[in-house]
């Protein structure tokens, strides 16, 4: 069984263009969330997406978007990109929800110049 | 609201030594409770979980921790590390509130260094 998988792994970009990264979970799998990891602020939540419809929000500016397909697949997207946005990106996915074990893909790492 | 506190951000230790990584959080609600390890330039990886029933769970690699629901921690244990233990440990609770769906909230890490 394929895992997660996160497309691109590593991305640069300039202050003020947008950027979207893409994200296929587990076979099976309704439930897709993400998360951005840095050095001082640790892994904070951005959203989850549950059946193309989002179940929960993180306290993220509204620069912050995300979507589901149909085949569960999601997109998030950062528009007007700051310095700040420099992270890694994680995306996870379950059966139902964040009260299941989630199973985490290895990650976006944008670099904003 | 949940949050969760990892009380070391770092902690050495030499190769065969037991380990501790201590975790504490706060919930007005009922938890789930879960211990993910993350490795370099990777994504994290579930070490074990607490769902309901025995206090003590048990994991991959030979870890395991224990849910003190009076003392509200997780503290995750291991008797022997190896090398390939040295990673990020991560603490994270699982909650829901009212009307709202659960969240995942993490700590902010544990960064294990196993010496030779």
């Amino acid at each position: 069984k394929a895992g997660v998988t996160q497309t691109p792994r590593y991305l640069i970009k300039t202050r003020g263009q947008q950027v979207t990264l893409s994200c296929s979970p587990i076979s099976g799998h309704r439930s897709v969330s993400w998360y951005q990891q840095t050095p001082g602020q640790g892994l904070q939540f951005l959203f989850e997406y549950f059946s193309e419809t989002q179940r929960n929000k993180g306290n993220f500016p509204g620069r912050f978007s995300g979507r589901q397909f149909s085949n569960s697949r999601s997109e998030m997207n950062v528009s007007t990109l700051e310095l700040g946005d420099s992270a890694l990106y994680l995306c996870a996915s379950s059966q139902t929800g964040p009260n299941q074990p989630q199973h985490f893909g290895d990650g976006t790492r944008l670099s904003i110049l | 609201a949940q949050s969760v506190t990892q009380l070391d951000s770092q902690v050495p230790v030499f190769e065969e030594a037991p380990v501790e990584l201590r975790c504490n959080y706060s919930s007005s609600v009922s938890v789930y409770l879960f211990w993910y390890v993350q490795y370099p330039n990777q994504g994290l990886q579930l070490l074990l979980k607490y769902l309901s029933g025995s206090t003590l769970v048990k994991g991959i690699n030979g870890f395991e921790a224990e849910f003190n629901k009076s003392q509200t921690s997780f503290h995750l244990r291991k008797p022997s590390v190896h090398i390939s233990d040295t990673a990020e440990y991560f603490c994270a609770v699982s909650g829901h509130s009212g009307g709202s769906n659960y969240k995942l909230t993490f700590g902010k890490g544990t960064l294990l260094t196993v010496n030779p």
